[in-house]
């Protein structure tokens, strides 16, 4: 079955410099990669999601980029805010996300004012 | 569109009780997830449903764990008899190719 590492597990940054998350995927079938943010106490959420025809993809502050022969993917966020503080999950599913998405074991994001 | 709805969002309960967490998914998605959520296990997932049938259980920890979904708009996740260890938060999600997540039910188990 798929296997997604993600790392760092933690990473603080100072308010206003930009982070980066990277995971990694085993099956090559995977082609659909969605990003989530949990705020402590609440429901994971969807933050940006890139299916396997593309690169890159990017919102606002939040980008994405997948290197599918690599079967690495991260996600980006420039001038970080305290409220981007969280913990991030990455997720493939070889399914196009419509059956098992597998979530990675997720990086607590700490923006310092 | 309200969302996914769990209920209830808070349960306490005594070791050797049974539990019923229940959830409604979005109209029209026809994938239905029950995770589970532990600071030392992270983010697990105990089963899945696909158009209603179970796909995917692999994750269900034990016996004690039974979920089914009668129709398209419900689901539940059983625990019988619940024990201390089983406390965490049980989240459902419904896709129609993007997750969606409920609020989640945190579960003490005393």
């Amino acid at each position: 079955g798929e296997n997604v590492e993600q790392h760092p597990s933690t990473l603080s940054v100072q308010e206003g410099d930009s982070a980066v998350i990277k995971c990694t995927y085993s099956d090559s079938a995977s082609n659909y990669f969605p990003w989530y943010k949990q705020e402590l106490g609440k429901r994971p959420q969807l933050i940006i999601d890139i299916r396997s025809n593309v690169g890159e993809k990017k919102d606002q502050r939040i980008a994405v980029t997948l290197n599918k022969t690599a079967k690495h993917f991260s996600l980006h966020i420039t001038e970080t805010q305290p409220e981007d503080s969280a913990v991030y999950f990455c997720a493939a599913s070889s399914s196009g996300g419509y059956q098992k998405v597998t979530f990675g074991t997720g990086t607590k994001l700490q923006v310092i004012p | 569109d309200a969302g996914v709805i769990q209920s209830p969002r808070h349960e306490v309960t005594e070791m050797g009780q049974e539990v019923t967490l229940r959830c409604k998914p979005i109209s029209g998605h026809n994938s239905l997830f029950w995770y589970r959520q532990t600071m030392m296990r992270g983010l697990e997932l105990l089963i899945y449903f696909n158009n209603n049938v179970p796909i995917d259980d692999s994750g269900m920890p034990e016996d004690r764990f039974s979920a089914k979904m009668p129709n398209a708009s419900f689901s539940t996740l059983k625990i019988q008899p619940s024990e201390p260890r089983d406390s965490a938060v049980y989240f459902c999600a419904s896709s129609l190719g993007t997750q969606y997540f409920g609020p989640g039910t945190r579960l003490l188990v005393l």
